[in-house]
């Protein structure tokens, strides 16, 4: 089946970029997603981007797509320790149905 | 406009028993789905409903089960619980159920199973 990973952790120092990356397996994957957990919250949408999108900026967050290697990044500018919590990488094809596969989530950890 | 609500937020059974937890959804949304979230495996779909149908599940045994109701509630079912079943478990509704965005999360529900 589908398959999304991301790697667990990262730690950054407050004002430094930080780059979240995440692969995927489903090559008719439709759609992309980013969404954060904060401790004792659901998840809540950051940003998505379509498959036929290179890329997407929205404020602090830049969204890269390759589409041939399947890897999808998340930049957050000048990182903040309120961005500490958990990054989600979530991919669906276009059917119908909301069946969203995701990654296990990254830890960012964000350091004064 | 209110969020998702998922009621209880705690609780705690023993293996054998059975459980239910409940979503309402944001007022107009109709679709609803159910995932589990744990250290180990993190967040899978459990089942998505839309307009009282299941209308997609995932890989999860029969034990689990759900229903949604017709202003769109949601309910979902564990019968025989067991140690593994102890999870967080977040409902997710959406505005007309086609993959074009958003899931709005509810904060979950957390089981715990002794």
């Amino acid at each position: 089946g589908e398959d999304v990973e991301q790697s667990l952790f990262l730690s950054v120092r407050e004002g430094d970029s930080s780059v979240i990356n995440c692969t995927y397996t489903d090559s008719s994957s439709t759609y992309l997603y980013w969404y954060k957990q904060e401790p004792g919250a659901g998840l809540q949408l950051l940003t998505y981007i379509f498959s036929n999108m290179d890329m997407k900026q929205d404020q602090r967050l830049t969204v890269l797509l390759n589409k041939k290697d399947k890897h999808l990044s998340l930049r957050i500018a000048d990182t903040q320790t309120g961005d500490s919590a958990i990054y989600f990488c979530a991919e669906t094809s276009n059917n119908y149905g909301q069946n969203f596969v995701f990654g296990p989530g990254t830890r960012l950890s964000v350091l004064p | 406009k209110a969020g998702v609500t998922q009621t209880p937020r705690y609780l705690i059974k023993t293996r054998g028993q059975q459980v239910t937890l409940s979503c309402s959804p944001i007022s107009g949304h109709r679709s609803v789905s159910w995932y589990q979230q744990t250290p180990g495996q993190g967040l899978q779909f459990l089942f998505e409903y839309f307009s009282e149908t299941q209308r997609n599940k995932g890989n999860f045994p029969g034990r689990f089960s759900g229903r949604q109701f017709s202003n769109s509630r949601s309910e979902m079912n564990v019968s025989t619980l067991e140690l593994g079943d102890s999870a967080l478990y977040l409902c997710a509704s959406s505005p007309d159920g086609t993959n074009t965005g958003e899931l709005f999360f509810g904060e979950g529900s957390r089981l715990t199973v002794l």
